[in-house]
């Protein structure tokens, strides 16, 4: 069965306090993973994916295949990155269409 | 450059109606997805449309059908709407096998 599974749906940390939030994923094959963030009263966005290995805005996410998991990581938290956030995964490769598969998003919350 | 667009943006129906949802894709986008996001859900994948062929479908029953037209811009209807059909509706564009841009949605109540 193909699902992302985040099991947290509201995370609360202090700013500067540090920022995991985890999502694992089950899918037969080889999948390419994504990080999506929705602040408020925006439109959903991409923040970052597995392929392209960069940071933005200071998070980072490393893909575990042995554990299939894509953590979203930031050291020090900012209010302005309040939001929810939905990890995604989609096929990779000829005869993928490249539909999204979402877990069901965990709200971050960085209290002053 | 425009980014994705969606009309309405609100939208009250009945049960049994049918409605009909509006998607402009981003400038030199082929490809259109839509996406049905129930309240404190993430988003679920209901069909793409690539050169106007539907192309990829999720788990959704034939009463959501959808259109794409020669500009890319697309359509999605649902006939006989119950009240489960209540949520947000997100289009997304792309090129090719590049980034989706997600428009801001469409929030259909069914009472």
């Amino acid at each position: 069965a193909q699902r992302v599974t985040q099991p947290e749906k509201l995370l609360s940390v202090f700013k500067g306090a540090p920022v995991e939030l985890k999502c694992n994923y089950s899918y037969s094959g080889s999948p390419e993973l994504f990080w999506y963030v929705q602040y408020s009263r925006q439109r959903l966005q991409l923040l970052l994916r597995h392929i392209s290995r960069e940071s933005i805005k200071g998070f980072t996410a490393d893909l575990n295949k042995g554990e299939t998991s894509f953590h979203l990581k930031k050291p020090f938290a900012q209010e302005e990155d309040s939001a929810m956030y939905y990890c995604a995964l989609s096929g990779r490769g000829s005869g993928n269409t490249g539909k999204l598969i979402f877990g069901q998003g965990t709200t971050l919350q960085v209290k002053p | 450059e425009t980014g994705v667009t969606q009309s309405p943006t609100h939208l009250i129906k009945t049960r049994g109606q049918q409605v009909t949802l509006r998607c402009s894709s981003q400038s030199g986008h082929n490809t259109v997805s839509w996406y049905q996001q129930a309240l404190g859900q993430g988003p679920q994948f209901i069909f793409q449309y690539y050169r106007e062929e539907e192309n990829g479908r999720g788990n959704f029953p034939p009463r959501f059908s959808g259109l794409q037209f020669p500009n890319y811009s697309s359509e999605l209807n649902v006939n006989a709407l119950e009240l489960d059909d209540s949520a947000l509706y997100l289009c997304a564009s792309r090129k090719g096998q590049e980034t989706q841009y997600f428009g801001p949605g469409t929030r259909l109540l069914v009472l």
